[in-house]
């Protein structure tokens, strides 16, 4: 089946303990990028890639890095969690550009105490 | 800055009626259009896809662009209660694609039975 796999799915943290978010899809997409959601602001891109080891920043990048080192897996990387970094985040992936359809993962509720 | 701007609603419509989602955009040069349905606590489901002026019917589903007005509209005919979501409208950039889509806050939909 198609389809965007992120791990975990929820994850209830401390300040300052580094964490990683896990993506990784299997339609052999070239891009991939990383949203969060929040309440009364919609969809966030926080960073994205358009290939192996190319990735560049979106509108929110404070605070996250990432990855990519396979064209399958792309990373979200919290090193420090802050409590204003509490929200529902996705993992998206499209067959050539961003411009092109996204496909969505099922989405990691992270809550940073 | 490119914006996608929707009416947050609640947008009330009842069981077999017709629901008019609407999506105003600022960026003139973009060429693709995406609206996707998103139940509460889940992932943005894609349900059409327009590139061209006019109408596509896709089941219940109408997508209209109109370019020039910068508008793009979602029609969703015998509305079900299984309807009731959130409907975000997504629009490309100009620049190619790279940074992907922009999205709107989302309409949210209620159908009463």
């Amino acid at each position: 089946e198609a389809q965007v796999t992120q791990n975990p799915r929820y994850l209830i943290t401390v300040t300052g303990k580094k964490l990683t978010v896990t993506c990784s899809q299997n339609m052999n997409h070239e891009y991939m990028s990383w949203y969060r959601q929040d309440p009364g602001l919609g969809l966030r891109q926080i960073y994205y890639s358009m290939n192996v080891e190319v990735t560049d920043k979106g509108d929110v990048p404070e605070g996250y890095k990432v990855s990519r080192k396979e064209k399958r897996n792309f990373p979200l990387i919290l090193e420090s969690p802050s409590p204003n970094q509490t929200s529902l985040y996705f993992c998206a992936s499209s067959p050539l550009t961003g411009g092109y359809e996204q496909f969505f993962g099922p989405g990691t509720r992270l809550t940073v105490l | 800055q490119k914006e996608v701007e929707q009416n947050s609603g609640p947008l009330s419509v009842p069981e077999g009626a017709i629901a008019s989602l609407n999506c105003t955009y600022s960026d003139r040069g973009s060429q693709s259009f995406f609206w996707y349905r998103q139940y509460s606590g889940k992932s943005p489901e894609l349900i059409m896809s327009i590139y061209s002026n006019g109408d596509k019917e896709d089941g219940r589903f109408t997508a209209q662009l109109n370019k020039a007005s910068q508008y793009v509209s979602l029609l969703i005919r015998d509305s079900q209660p299984s309807d009731s979501a959130t409907y975000l409208c997504a629009v490309n950039s100009s620049g190619g694609g790279a940074d992907g889509l922009t999205f709107g806050k989302g309409t949210h939909l209620i159908i009463q039975p």
